[in-house]
């Protein structure tokens, strides 16, 4: 059974920092592109970074360029995003996603607050 | 960037009725290398969200009241009766550079 688990959520300061893991099992982790996808409070999902299956090439949103990393360590089946600087309009659950050409299994999520 | 759009925001319709949201991209999502689609509806609720991949084809488990159908920039997803469990937040999202659309909420009149 495929499974995703997002962990690293919580309450930041602006400014601070956080880095979010995503625990993938139930397939063959190291031949998937992964993506990161975010929903603030009461709005729409938003897409966030994705990084190919060898994490030789990223991407990222524009809303977040220049203040975030996506990582991978394929052999621990494991994606990350580091999320620096952080503002209030960042606050959302992030969901970290499999990628077949669409998102095919997502996790369930963990929230980040940016907040004083 | 491509820019998708859903329309409308939100839709309450009567149970069993027909439901039907619009999806319209700012450019073509098919791609001439497979003749394919890339376009992709999601439900949000409980479980995996994935609905309709390729613009039309159905999820394993997805009932097949739920139907996707256009090419090109213009997407429809139609619920042919709907049922209580429908009520849902739907998305479209073109994954060749992964957009999504705003969302479209879907409730019981």
């Amino acid at each position: 059974e495929v499974q995703l688990v997002e962990s690293g959520g919580g309450l930041v300061q602006p400014g601070g920092s956080l880095r979010l893991s995503c625990a993938a099992s139930g397939f063959t982790f190291s031949s998937y592109w992964m993506h990161w996808v975010r929903q603030a409070p009461g709005k729409g999902l938003v897409w966030v970074s994705r990084i190919n299956s060898d994490g030789s090439s990223t991407s990222h949103a524009d809303s977040v360029k220049g203040r975030i990393t996506i990582s991978r360590d394929n052999a621990k089946n494991s994606l990350f995003l580091q999320l620096n600087s952080l503002r209030p309009e960042d606050t959302a659950v992030y969901y970290c996603a499999r990628s077949y050409y669409y998102n095919d299994y997502w996790g369930q999520g963990t929230l980040v607050t940016v907040s004083s | 960037d491509i820019v998708m759009t859903q329309s409308p925001d939100s839709l309450a319709v009567s149970l069993g009725e027909r439901a039907t949201i619009n999806c319209k991209s700012s450019q073509s999502v098919l791609y001439s290398s497979n003749n394919k689609n890339y376009l992709a509806w999601y439900q949000q609720k409980p479980g995996q969200p994935l609905f309709i991949y390729w613009a039309s084809t159905r999820e394993s488990g997805v009932p097949d009241r739920f139907s996707g159908s256009g090419s090109g920039t213009d997407f429809t997803l139609t619920i042919s009766s709907l049922q209580a469990e429908d009520v849902a937040v739907y998305y479209c999202q073109q994954y060749y550079s992964t957009p999504f659309g705003g969302g479209t909420k879907v409730e019981i009149k």
